[in-house]
């Protein structure tokens, strides 16, 4: 049973540049959830997607959106990049009842 | 808004000796509760959860908390760590199913021979 998957594993982009990661949920999930983590921090919340809809959004701006596929797979997108967008972009899955979230590897990025 | 604490930055503990990670949160209710690990370059990885009952639950890897309401804590502890323990540790509360995560900012266990 192959748990959550994320792609790319690592990227490198300038500033202004628009980047999309994606995430693959643990089979059975049908719900991804998105996570900011700055080196040296804990994540950070960004927003949830739940039936292809937004559910939840954290203190982001505008500029981080995401869209969930009819296969429960995910998209981060953002755009107009900036240096302070660099770090681990963390995916997690949770179905069912929805209280246990379970994580990828993560997709690092690094704007310069 | 809820908040989670994590005071200790860095832990050094011998190996074979025992091992509590402290946390702290800061919420109206008991939230469920998560402490998660993350060795260098990983995503996360779920030691254990508590939800609600018996107030000590058991993880993965030897792993156990204790939930303490009266001390809105929820500790993490292990008897005897191994040198394979050494990673960073994140404490998490979710106010309700389905709601998003907060996390607090790690506690870097290093450990010694």
């Amino acid at each position: 049973d192959a748990g959550v998957t994320q792609s790319p594993t690592h990227l490198i982009k300038t500033r202004g540049q628009q980047v999309t990661l994606r995430c693959s949920p643990k089979s059975g999930h049908d719900t991804v959830s998105w996570y900011q983590q700055a080196l040296g921090q804990g994540p950070q919340f960004i927003f949830q997607y739940y039936e292809e809809e937004e559910r939840q959004r954290g203190n982001f701006p505008d500029r981080f959106s995401g869209h969930q596929f009819p296969n429960y797979s995910s998209e981060l997108n953002v755009n107009a990049l900036l240096l302070g967008d660099s770090a681990l972009y963390l995916c997690a899955s949770s179905g069912g009842r929805g209280e246990t979230q379970y994580f990828g590897p993560g997709t690092r990025l690094l704007v310069l | 808004a809820q908040s989670v604490t994590q005071p200790d930055i860095h832990i050094t503990v011998s190996e074979g000796a025992s091992l509590e990670l402290r946390c702290n949160y800061s919420y109206g209710a008991t939230p469920y509760l998560f402490w998660y690990v993350q060795s260098p370059g990983q995503g996360l990885q779920l030691l254990l959860k508590y939800f609600s009952g018996d107030t000590l639950v058991q993880g993965i890897k030897g792993f156990e908390a204790e939930f303490k309401r009266s001390q809105s804590s929820f500790n993490l502890r292990k008897p005897s760590v191994h040198w394979s323990d050494a990673a960073e540790y994140f404490c998490a509360v979710a106010p309700l199913s389905f709601q998003k995560l907060v996390f607090g900012t790690g506690t870097r266990l290093l450990v010694s021979p």
